[in-house]
């Protein structure tokens, strides 16, 4: 089946570094979303991106969709405790799974105080 | 999120024992879908579906059957045909106007074998 492959698993940075986690599919995306999963919490949503080579920021947070449709990326500048967490990110593609999202199987990002 | 409930918080299963998770939305969303997560497996999709008395297989079915009755609840149960039941249930919706509309999650189930 389609995969969506997503590294690092693990990252730690110590707090006020950058941090990136990268997206792969095989084949183009209709879109991809991005969520947050903090500690004992659920999985909740970021961003979704839609057009080829897309770039959308929210405060320290940059996400990106290749031209290709194939890949993205999500960076976060000068990193706090509060980014804690693990990010996921979901591919929606065309087609008859389209009602489905194939989640990555996320990085988790420890910050350093 | 607020508009889906998921209980129990936690459940514990005897060998041989069907459980039932309950998932209850009240967001009026058309789709719902159930994952199971595991540690470094990131959420894998169990069934969903799209539209009442409507339900497909995701890509772990085997020992798990859904119902959609009503709109407003997607009940999992974890039949004792799965053998390795132990992990975090999420349940999710989602509103279906347009084909873009992120997936709202409930705070999930934790079920563990006795």
């Amino acid at each position: 089946g389609q995969q969506v492959m997503q590294i690092p698993q693990y990252q730690h940075v110590q707090e006020g570094e950058d941090f990136t986690t990268y997206c792969n599919s095989s084949t183009t995306l209709s879109n991809i979303q991005w969520y947050k999963q903090r500690p004992g919490g659920h999985p909740v949503f970021l961003i979704q991106l839609v057009k080829s080579g897309e770039v959308k920021k929210q405060k320290r947070l940059t996400f990106q969709f290749g031209e290709a449709k194939k890949n993205s990326s999500l960076h976060i500048t000068a990193t706090q405790t509060t980014d804690v967490g693990t990010y996921f990110c979901a591919g929606r593609y065309s087609g008859a799974g389209s009602y489905q999202l194939t989640f990555g199987k996320g990085t988790k990002l420890s910050v350093i105080p | 999120d607020g508009g889906i409930t998921q209980s129990p918080k936690y459940l514990f299963r005897k060998e041989g024992q069907n459980v039932t998770l309950s998932c209850e939305q009240n967001l009026n969303h058309d789709a719902m879908y159930w994952y199971r997560q595991d540690p470094g497996q990131g959420l894998r999709l169990i069934y969903y579906s799209q539209i009442v008395n409507d339900f497909q297989k995701g890509d772990i079915a085997e020992g798990y059957s859904v119902s959609r009755e009503k709109k407003e609840s997607f009940p999992l149960t974890v039949t004792s045909a799965q053998k390795n039941p132990t992990a975090f249930y999420l349940c999710a919706s989602r509103g279906v106007t347009g084909h873009h509309q992120p997936q709202h999650f409930g705070d999930g189930t934790r079920l563990s074998i006795l």
